[in-house]
């Protein structure tokens, strides 16, 4: 079976600070990790994923995940908030050799960035 | 590609009305997936298909829910008769199967209100 949480319903943030997102999983192998951003009124809209390689992916508007296997984790990271940045961000994991060709989403962050 | 095309964007019906929603997904997309999202339950997947044949529709509320794609580039979702827990938003996606990836793009997705 293949699950993921988000501990933080809100995650608030002035602009220009570091942000983070967390994201646990589990899985019975190894795990392909995405993260997806909803704006208001939006559907979701792929932001980056984790395969294979590399465990710091980068992906766009300049947010970038740190997969960490020991821990099972994949949180989200930027450098420097925007106020444009605030909207609900959804983790999801896919455990391919669990057969599923579905990946399975958290319930979602809402990232507040304060002027 | 102009993505993944939802009608309508909003919906406002009575108690036991019919509903239709409708969608079209990204040419040469052959999964395809109508998920629904509400505050309390989060995104729920309702049910997918991959070359227009459905596979898991164990996400489907009841009976009252049916979805069909009689093509690669048409679904429908039709709740009847439909009642006021119905009211979400309702997401369809679609993705191109290949090895891991399984990006899923998403519609702007449809507000039903059921009053």
């Amino acid at each position: 079976a293949q699950s993921v949480a988000q501990p933080e319903d809100q995650v608030n943030v002035a602009e220009g600070n570091p942000l983070t997102v967390k994201c646990t999983y589990s899985v019975s192998g190894n795990p392909y990790l995405f993260w997806y951003v909803q704006y208001p009124n939006r559907g979701l809209q792929f932001l980056l994923k984790y395969i294979t390689g590399d465990n710091l992916v980068k992906g766009s508007y300049g947010f970038e995940a740190e997969f960490n296997k020991s821990q099972t984790s994949f949180h989200l990271k930027k450098p420097s908030a925007l106020v444009s940045d605030s909207a609900l961000y959804f983790c999801a994991v896919r455990d391919p050799t669990g057969g599923s060709y579905i990946p399975t989403f958290g319930r979602g962050t809402s990232l507040i960035v304060h002027p | 590609d102009a993505g993944v095309i939802q009608s309508p964007r909003h919906e406002v019906t009575e108690m036991g009305q019919e509903v239709t929603l409708r969608c079209k997904p990204i040419s040469g997309h052959d999964y395809f997936f109508w998920y629904r999202q509400t505050m309390m339950r989060g995104l729920e997947l309702l049910i997918y298909f991959n070359n227009n044949v459905p596979i898991d529709d164990s996400g489907m509320p009841e009976d009252r829910f049916s979805a069909k794609m009689p093509n690669a580039s048409f679904s429908t979702l039709k709740i009847q008769p439909s009642e006021p827990r119905d009211s979400a938003v309702y997401f369809c996606a679609s993705s191109q199967g290949d090895f891991g990836a399984n990006v899923l793009t998403f519609g702007a997705g449809s507000r039903l209100t059921v009053l």
